[in-house]
């Protein structure tokens, strides 16, 4: 079974500081990663997705995140944070031998300071 | 192209009545998912339906149930509502491949009074 852990439900950084968020996975087939982020009364919406052709992966709104076998980690990053992503992220695996059924962390919640 | 549709965006509702939810999907997209949001349990897998049967489903009560159209179009049914079915109903359309992205509806906001 797939399961995903998010380290840190509340995360606060300075605006222009790095952003870090951290996701780490579980899986017993080579899994499929998703970064997803909820703005207030929205659903989710997709930032990345990593489906094993690199290891870096490039999103929207300057995100990235690497995919590390050897740690079981996709961590997400953001080198300078802007007040617009103050929001919540997900992290999310897809079943490769279950199609249709993701598996979501229970999410951070991103606070950028002034 | 249009985006996934949740109606209705704000529902209350008393105790021990039922509710439906109405999700119409991205056009092309053949597999919907629904989620219960809380602030306490976070985002919970309720099923998801693909070319109109039941392929996956979550650790919910039988109260909850859904059925998905052949247009794709899906319902949620809630029956014999509980306060602690208060929460942010999502719903997601995805090609439904494993390594296809989910896209989400601005959700249903059910109260249960």
């Amino acid at each position: 079974a797939q399961s995903v852990t998010q380290l840190g439900s509340h995360v606060s950084v300075s605006e222009g500081a790095l952003v870090l968020l951290r996701c780490n996975y579980s899986s017993s087939v080579p899994p499929y990663l998703f970064w997803y982020v909820q703005y207030p009364n929205q659903g989710l919406q997709l930032l990345l997705k990593y489906t094993s052709a690199a290891t870096l992966v490039k999103g929207i709104n300057g995100f990235e995140a690497e995919f590390k076998k050897s740690e079981t980690s996709f961590h997400l990053t953001k080198p300078s944070a802007h007040m617009s992503d103050a929001a919540e992220y997900f992290c999310a695996v897809s079943d490769p031998t279950n199609a249709g059924k993701s598996t979501f962390g229970d999410g951070t919640t991103l606070t950028v300071k002034p | 192209k249009a985006g996934v549709t949740q109606t209705p965006r704000y529902l209350i509702k008393t105790r021990g009545q039922q509710v439906t939810l109405s999700c119409s999907p991205i056009s092309g997209h053949r597999s919907v998912s629904w989620y219960q949001q809380t602030p306490g349990q976070g985002l919970q897998f309720l099923f998801e339906y693909f070319s109109e049967t039941q392929r996956n489903k979550g650790n919910f009560p039988g109260r909850f149930s859904g059925r998905q159209f052949s247009n794709s179009r899906s319902e949620m049914n809630v029956s014999t509502l509980e306060l602690g079915d208060s929460a942010l109903y999502l719903c997601a359309s995805s090609l439904g491949g494993y390594n296809t992205e989910a896209f989400f509806g601005q959700g249903t906001r059910l109260t249960v009074v």
